[in-house]
């Protein structure tokens, strides 16, 4: 069944920190993999995607991903946190043709303490 | 330009009232999805639209939701009679086509059903 999971319900990171959200997947064929964020109050935003190519993706804010096919993984990285980064970070995976239903996984929410 | 609106941002009834919830889609955007998340799981599915024909409506849960899209502009997503279990919130989504795989989502509707 595909599925996505992302194993940290919530994360703590101090401003200035690096950070890391896990993401593993299933999937059957070539997925599309994104990250969204949501900021409270807002809706979902892309932050990224991979659809193909280099594996390393650059995405909005400073954020970045990278994809290993092998572990099934698309985990996303910021060298260093900004207080505005406190949201839910949702990795999600898709049909790489045709249709479109992107399943989600159960987020993981940062904080970011000073 | 206007991003994806959802109205009302939270609605609170009680089990067996109807409930009826609204989608205004970024305009020219002939794709419209509505996801659910419940008690801070995944997001879900719920369906798909390309403009008033719904392509994919797996993921609706039962007959007691109803999704419409009369001229392929806004979508109303109607849930009678609400259950306990219907609480949770209601995203709206859109794209202009299934191939670039942003979803541009609303902030969602907040159901509780007491």
């Amino acid at each position: 069944a595909q599925s996505v999971t992302q194993p940290d319900i919530h994360i703590t990171v101090s401003e200035g920190a690096s950070l890391e959200l896990r993401c593993n997947y299933s999937y059957g064929a070539t997925p599309y993999l994104f990250w969204y964020v949501q900021s409270p109050g807002q809706g979902l935003q892309l932050l990224l995607k991979y659809f193909s190519g280099d594996t390393l993706v650059q995405g909005i804010k400073g954020f970045e991903a990278e994809f290993k096919r092998s572990q099934s993984s698309f985990n996303l990285r910021k060298p260093s946190v900004h207080w505005s980064d406190a949201a839910e970070y949702f990795c999600a995976v898709g049909p790489h043709t045709g249709g479109f239903k992107t399943i989600f996984g159960a987020g993981t929410r940062l904080f970011v303490k000073a | 330009e206007a991003g994806v609106t959802q109205f009302p941002s939270h609605s609170v009834i009680e089990k067996g009232q109807t409930v009826t919830l609204r989608c205004d889609p970024i305009s020219g955007h002939d794709n419209l999805y509505w996801y659910r998340r419940v008690m801070g799981k995944e997001i879900k599915f719920l369906l798909h639209f390309v403009k008033e024909s719904k392509q994919d409506e797996s993921g609706m849960p039962n007959n007691r939701f109803l999704a419409e899209r009369t001229g392929g502009t806004y979508s109303t997503l109607k849930v009678q009679p609400a259950e306990l279990e219907d609480s949770g919130v209601y995203f709206c989504a859109s794209s202009r086509d299934t191939q670039s795989g942003e979803l541009f989502f609303g902030e969602g509707s907040r159901l509780t059903v007491l």
